[in-house]
């Protein structure tokens, strides 16, 4: 069974853009979680999705933003990047709750200049 | 608020002693407790669940041990290898159980050859 991929693994971007991140569960999980990982912050939950809806929220901005598809792939966004938003982004799948066994993918490194 | 801390940063253990991690949080009753091991540049891998009715759990050469009374958790690795050498990471659901999960921030185990 193929893991969990994300796309791209790295990315830079300059303030102000926008970027969208991509990730593929597991086949048959249904549960999708973000997260953001900072040295200073460690691993921090940004949103779960579950059958094409937002089913929680980090403390995050607006900024942040994400959505699932019927075939429960995953896109989340950053709108109008700052350069603390320079991070490792990680995608989690888990069958039906991210309070179940998360499986994770590699990341995406995103930096902001 | 609520708060999670891993004991230490960074820990060095001789190869083929038990390396011994530690997660403390205050100021709430996780339903259960998770750790996972991430290398650098990789997402976290999960390793073992442990439940709040539950003392203590094993596999293979890990255990783990979760005290509600002194809001502890505990992660041994017995005979360790260089192969262990990771960042453990700990992991506990929020108190009111609305499926978001924290994280600790990480201690980065070196296993000495």
């Amino acid at each position: 069974k193929a893991g969990v991929t994300q796309t791209p693994r790295y990315l830079i971007k300059t303030r102000g853009q926008q970027v969208t991140l991509s990730c593929s569960p597991i086949s048959g999980h249904r549960s999708v979680s973000w997260y953001q990982q900072t040295p200073g912050q460690g691993l921090q939950f940004l949103f779960e999705y579950f059958s094409e809806t937002q089913r929680n929220k980090g403390n995050f901005p607006g900024r942040f933003s994400g959505r699932q598809f019927s075939n429960s792939r995953s896109e989340m966004n950053v709108s109008t990047l700052e350069l603390g938003d320079s991070a490792l982004y990680l995608c989690a799948s888990s069958l039906e709750r991210n309070t179940d066994t998360q499986y994770f993918g590699p990341g995406t490194r995103l930096t902001v200049l | 608020s609520q708060k999670i801390e891993q004991n230490s940063e960074a820990l060095n253990i001789q190869e083929g002693k038990t390396a011994t991690l530690t997660c403390n949080y205050t100021n709430y009753s996780p339903a259960y407790l998770q750790w996972y091991r991430q290398d650098p540049g990789r997402g976290p891998v999960f390793l073992l669940l442990i439940r709040e009715n539950e003392k203590e759990k094993r596999k293979e050469r890990l255990k783990v041990t979760f005290d509600t009374t002194l809001k502890q958790s505990l992660f041994h690795i017995t005979a360790s290898q260089p192969a262990d050498s990771a960042t453990y990471l700990c992991a506990l659901d929020r108190e009111n159980r609305d499926d978001k999960i924290i994280f600790g921030k990480g201690t980065r185990l070196h296993i000495l050859p």
